[in-house]
């Protein structure tokens, strides 16, 4: 069982368009989530986070939002720029419960010239 | 230096071996975790461990096992390894400590192990 699903595998962007990554959960119990970027042949690294009792946040080029009643999060980038291509892993918590990262299946981004 | 350290980066063995991949971290960090990643089924937590004395199942732990020597390492055992345990493998320390979790994970550069 699923509980946090990327449903596009790949996305191509062109570099200095917004690349919008995708996130569904079906856990209404997750107060936490999480994007991580990984590039190949390295472990993912944190990039951002937004707690269930907000709907935004931003740092830089990356914006957050979560929709709550349609169990939906997505990564905003803007600009995208070539050294955004990664893939990226969307994870939910439950903080006050099991504590413990769900991750999704992760999305690859390629930022094209 | 690196601050969550994996060894070895990569293994090939045979069906029945039995094999070690060792996790060591410098962030004084008391929780630590092993994942594994497949293609299409992003990364799934294996084992973890809030502190020395403390080791949880994840959701995937059979045919693993864990030993957690001291706050720095954590190491994963695959007693009889088999074909569909190859995979990219991931050790992550988290800070606990602070009282509002929110598990932000440090990842190490991950072990590529492969089981004929």
């Amino acid at each position: 069982d699923q509980q946090v699903k990327q449903n596009s595998p790949s996305l191509s962007v062109q570099e200095g368009r917004i690349s919008i990554l995708n996130c569904d959960y079906t856990n209404s119990m997750f107060d936490y989530f999480l994007w991580y970027k990984k590039y190949p042949a390295e472990g993912p690294t944190f990039l951002i986070s937004i707690s269930s009792i907000k709907d935004k946040n931003e740092d830089g080029r990356f914006t957050v939002f979560l929709n709550k009643s349609a169990k939906h999060l997505s990564l905003h980038i803007v600009p995208s720029q070539p050294g955004d291509s990664a893939v990226y892993f969307c994870a939910a918590i439950h903080i006050q419960g099991a504590q413990k990262l769900v991750f999704g299946q992760g999305t690859r981004l390629t930022i094209n010239p | 230096d690196a601050d969550v350290t994996q060894t070895p980066r990569n293994r090939i063995t045979k069906t029945g071996k039995r094999i070690m991949l060792e996790c060591s971290q410098t962030k004084g960090h008391d929780r630590m975790y092993w994942y594994r990643q497949d293609p299409g089924l992003g990364l799934r937590l294996i084992y973890y461990s809030f502190d020395v004395k403390d080791i949880n199942k994840g959701e995937i732990s059979d045919g693993y096992s864990v030993s957690r020597q001291a706050q720095a390492k954590f190491s994963l055992s695959l007693e009889s390894a088999i074909p569909n345990q190859t995979a990219l493998y991931f050790c992550a320390t988290s800070d606990g400590t602070s009282g509002t979790i929110t598990d932000t994970q440090y990842f190490g550069p991950g072990t590529r192990l492969t089981v004929l």
